[in-house]
């Protein structure tokens, strides 16, 4: 089945700096790939997604982009602000093996001010 | 619109005795899902719901039940609680299928002594 993996684990930042996260997948079948942010206390909240035929997508200060030969996909946050501070979940989905958005297991990201 | 809430938000068991989580939404959601979020493990897909009156299991369907007898409920039963089910249980809703947006409830912090 498909596993996806995120890394880092932990990431800290200084205000204004850039955060990337990365996360790659296992299963080629996989054509979503959705971005959630979760605050402390909250329910995951999703921030922007890609699907398989778009290599890049950014909304504002994010962006994500997705390499299906590598299968890697990466958040981007640019001008990062102290609100930013939250862990965020990549996730990946694919139409076959039933109805299963597979997680990673976050990146707690800092931002200091 | 409340969105997806959840009861309660806290709750201490026994091992081995039983209890029902709520879910609620508000937003005519065909689908519904059902989550475990434990640390340094993301999310994981307990069962879920493509509509009033059916049910399907997820990735980790052990040791719990559920119903969707009406289109805005979705209930999560443990018949007999065990200290592995100790988690923050989420409950998830969309329009369509998981390409969709999912919303996500605020979480139960489940403890079983």
């Amino acid at each position: 089945g498909e596993n996806v993996e995120q890394h880092p684990s932990t990431l800290s930042v200084q205000e204004g700096d850039s955060a990337v996260i990365k996360c790659t997948y296992s299963d080629s079948a996989s054509n979503y790939f959705p971005w959630y942010k979760q605050e402390l206390g909250k329910g995951p909240q999703l921030i922007i997604d890609i699907r398989s035929n778009v290599g890049e997508k950014k909304d504002q200060r994010i962006a994500v982009t997705l390499n299906k030969t590598a299968k890697h996909f990466s958040l981007h946050i640019t001008e990062t602000q102290p609100e930013d501070s939250a862990v965020y979940f990549c996730a990946a989905r694919a139409n076959t093996g039933g109805f299963k958005t597979i997680f990673g297991a976050g990146t707690r990201l800092f931002v200091k001010a | 619109n409340a969105g997806v809430t959840q009861t309660p938000k806290f709750r201490v068991l026994k091992t081995g005795q039983s209890m029902t989580l709520l879910c609620a939404q508000d937003m005519n959601h065909e689908y519904m899902y059902w989550y475990r979020q434990d640390p340094g493990m993301g999310l994981r897909l307990i069962h879920y719901s493509v509509g009033e009156g059916t049910t399907a299991k997820g990735e980790v369907p052990d040791g719990y039940n559920v119903s969707r007898l009406k289109k805005q409920n979705f209930l999560l039963g443990l018949e007999s609680a065990a200290p592995s089910q100790t988690s923050v249980y989420f409950c998830a809703s969309s329009h369509g299928d998981q390409a969709d947006t999912q919303y996500f409830g605020p979480g139960t912090r489940l403890t079983v002594l």
